[in-house]
């Protein structure tokens, strides 16, 4: 079965320092990876997405994420955060059965 | 391009009673799923459907129920009602030619079970 591990269900940063949200993955071959982010009372938005064209995803609004095989892991990365950037973060992953499946989601708290 | 819609956004139902939700893709995609949205199981893939077959399940009883009309626009239907039914609908629509195709959701149908 293919599956997501959120390492963290709650993240706090101050607002303009990094952020990091761990993702680790199993998966019996190579599954198409996504994030996405939901704000309060808003539908699920696309961060990014790996599809094994490159290992480092960049996404929208300075998010990227770095694929490493070898650690069956895809961690989220924002060198800088903002106040807009609390939310909720979903790790996904879709082998091949068109269905997607979530990890438990990380909520992301930034201090001013 | 319109985005997915979900109607109606806010449902109360009562214990027993049936609901259908309507969902409608973007234009030109053909593949839609269902997700559930709870806070103590998070988001679980109820169904998915492309060019009106269903192309794979999740683990919800028999009473939740979908299909998916030509125009590919889709409705999910719950019957017998439980209190546990209350959550977030999501509907998501995609291209649907490869797994790896992204999913756009809608703003999701809020079911409330009383």
């Amino acid at each position: 079965a293919q599956s997501v591990t959120q390492l963290d269900s709650h993240v706090s940063v101050s607002e303009g320092t990094p952020v990091l949200l761990r993702c680790n993955y199993s998966s019996s071959y190579s599954p198409s990876l996504f994030w996405y982010v939901q704000h309060p009372n808003k539908g699920l938005q696309l961060l990014l997405k790996y599809t094994s064209a490159a290992t480092l995803v960049k996404g929208i609004n300075g998010f990227e994420a770095e694929f490493k095989k070898s650690e069956t892991s895809f961690h989220l990365t924002k060198p800088s955060a903002h106040m807009s950037d609390a939310a909720e973060y979903f790790c996904v992953v879709s082998p091949n059965d068109y269905k997607l499946s979530f990890g438990a989601g990380t909520t992301v708290t930034v201090r001013a | 391009k319109a985005g997915v819609t979900q109607t109606p956004r806010y449902l109360i139902k009562t214990r027993g009673q049936q609901v259908t939700l309507s969902c409608s893709p973007i234009s030109g995609h053909r593949s839609v799923s269902w997700y559930q949205q709870t806070p103590g199981q998070g988001l679980q893939f109820l169904f998915e459907y492309f060019s009106e077959t269903q192309r794979n399940k999740g683990n919800f009883p028999g009473r939740f129920s979908g299909r998916q009309f030509s125009n590919s626009r889709s409705e999910m239907n719950v019957s017998t009602l439980e209190l546990g039914d209350s959550a977030l609908y999501l509907c998501a629509s995609s291209v649907g030619l490869t797994s790896g195709n992204e999913q756009f959701f809608g703003p999701g149908t809020r079911l409330t079970v009383l």
